[in-house]
């Protein structure tokens, strides 16, 4: 079993629609997660990252972590058609540096 | 938020040669960097962990003497891939961490090296 799951996609959402996404884990010592964005060829870039249980928001992207559940989740609200890449999950515990990626999830945004 | 770069962004090479990539981070110093490796449609996998000024950390399963590792600067970490055959292809993707001020650390990439192999 990965330590982190995440369900590949597709996803394909109409523009203005919420995407949701979310990724599984069983470390319990995780308590850093964060989210990043990959466009096909590039690296990620990090869009969100929490400590611990909670919710944060950033503009149109809502991170929440639940920690009993070992779930987390992002929103996208008002997709747009740039918003057309692959999302990663990552977490770590203690250890910062060492981070746990999900497999990504792709999302298409069509017009 | 802070840049990294990678130099170059793709390269072909010849089996056999030994390939530098380069990672630097512009706006910020490193005092530690990250190397993975991603095969098309999967996660990024951790190689190893390059701190300034000691020996990187590598992670299980990755070969040492191929992939070699020099963080030489604050700023400036390489990985070579040493006799490079055709199953090294791949997007190698480094990493930098730095400490944001309130913040915890906080780690940001590069774009990216595709590394092929004929």
């Amino acid at each position: 079993q990965k330590e982190v799951e995440q369900d590949p996609g597709p996803l394909s959402v109409p523009e203005g629609a919420i995407v949701s996404l979310n990724c599984t884990y069983s470390n319990s010592a995780f308590q850093y997660f964060m989210w990043y964005r990959q466009y096909s060829r590039k690296g990620p870039e990090l869009l969100m990252y929490t400590y611990s249980s909670g919710n944060k928001e950033d503009g149109r992207f809502t991170a929440q972590v639940d920690k009993s559940s070992k779930y987390i989740s992002l929103f996208i609200r008002d997709s747009q058609p740039s918003d057309s890449a692959t999302y990663l999950c990552a977490m770590s515990g203690d250890s910062w540096g060492k981070l746990q990626f999900g497999a990504g999830t792709q999302v298409v945004v069509t017009p | 938020g802070a840049v990294v770069s990678q130099h170059p962004s793709r390269v072909i090479c010849k089996s056999g040669t030994s390939v530098k990539i380069e990672c630097r981070s512009l706006d910020f110093q490193a005092t530690t960097m990250f190397w993975y490796r991603q095969f098309p449609k999967q996660s990024l996998m951790l190689m190893a962990t390059s701190n300034e000024g000691s020996k990187a950390t590598y992670e299980q399963g990755v070969e040492k003497d191929k992939f070699l590792i020099n963080h030489a600067s604050l700023t400036l970490s390489t990985l070579t891939v040493t006799s490079a055959h055709p199953e090294d292809s791949s997007f190698y993707i480094c990493s930098a961490l730095t400490r944001e001020l309130g913040v915890t650390d906080t780690q940001y990439f590069g774009p990216g090296t595709r590394l092929t192999v004929l």
